[in-house]
């Protein structure tokens, strides 16, 4: 069974800064899908990033962007300029070639100081 | 406009008394699947159904039944609550089960059993 493990409870950084969320995976797959989620308090799950794992090339949205490492099943998200409605749970989901639906992390819970 | 509704959004119900959560997509995806949401546990699947009337277990299925009868809706049915299904039920839906296609969420419902 594939693992997803966010070693990070909880993240705190600054305004305007950059911050990386650490999340790392666990899986015999060679294809197969990964995510990270966004969790504002109204509870919404928002897809922040996508990353197929065939694509070597690191997937970038805005200012976020993962760093994928797939010999060392890593994948973080660089959060870079951070604002207030960043403030969120973040988490981090694989999803395989089965039917069986998305493993998530525990959870990052990031708060922004203004 | 592309939406997964699920029906109650809240509800507090007492030991023992049956309840459904209804789910309805207006996308004619062929995947869907329940999920239900702890602290410090992540999101964890409970069921979910490649079709009409094919649905499976997910990682965490007891105390809770489905069915699918139409494509549109998947409601999720608690015969006899108990105090430990307290938690944030989602909804998701997809195309298919593949993770390349867009899964969308419904907003959640708080179930608290007392």
């Amino acid at each position: 069974a594939q693992t997803v493990t966010q070693s990070q409870p909880e993240m705190s950084v600054q305004e305007a800064e950059t911050v990386t969320l650490s999340c790392t995976y666990d899986t015999s797959e060679s294809d197969y899908y990964l995510f990270w989620y966004k969790q504002p308090p109204s509870r919404q799950m928002i897809l922040v990033i996508r990353q197929e794992a065939y694509k070597q090339q690191n997937a970038t949205e805005n200012r976020f962007s993962v760093n994928f490492q797939k010999a060392a099943k890593s994948f973080s998200l660089k959060i870079s300029d951070s604002q207030l409605g960043d403030a969120a749970m973040y988490f981090c989901a694989y999803g395989g070639g089965g039917a069986d639906g998305l493993t998530f992390g525990k959870g990052t819970h990031l708060i922004i100081q203004p | 406009e592309a939406q997964v509704t699920q029906n109650p959004r809240y509800l507090i119900t007492v030991t023992g008394k049956k309840l459904t959560v209804t789910c309805s997509q207006n996308m004619n995806h062929e995947y869907m699947s329940w999920y239900r949401q702890d602290p410090g546990l992540g999101l964890r699947q409970i069921y979910y159904s490649m079709n009409v009337e094919v649905t499976d277990k997910g990682d965490v299925p007891e105390g809770y039944k489905v069915s699918r009868k139409e494509k549109r809706n998947f409601p999720l049915i608690l015969e006899s609550p108990s105090p430990n299904q307290t938690s944030l039920y989602f909804c998701a839906s997809s195309l298919t089960g593949h993770f390349g296609n867009t899964i969308y969420f419904g907003e959640g419902s708080w179930l608290t059993v007392v």
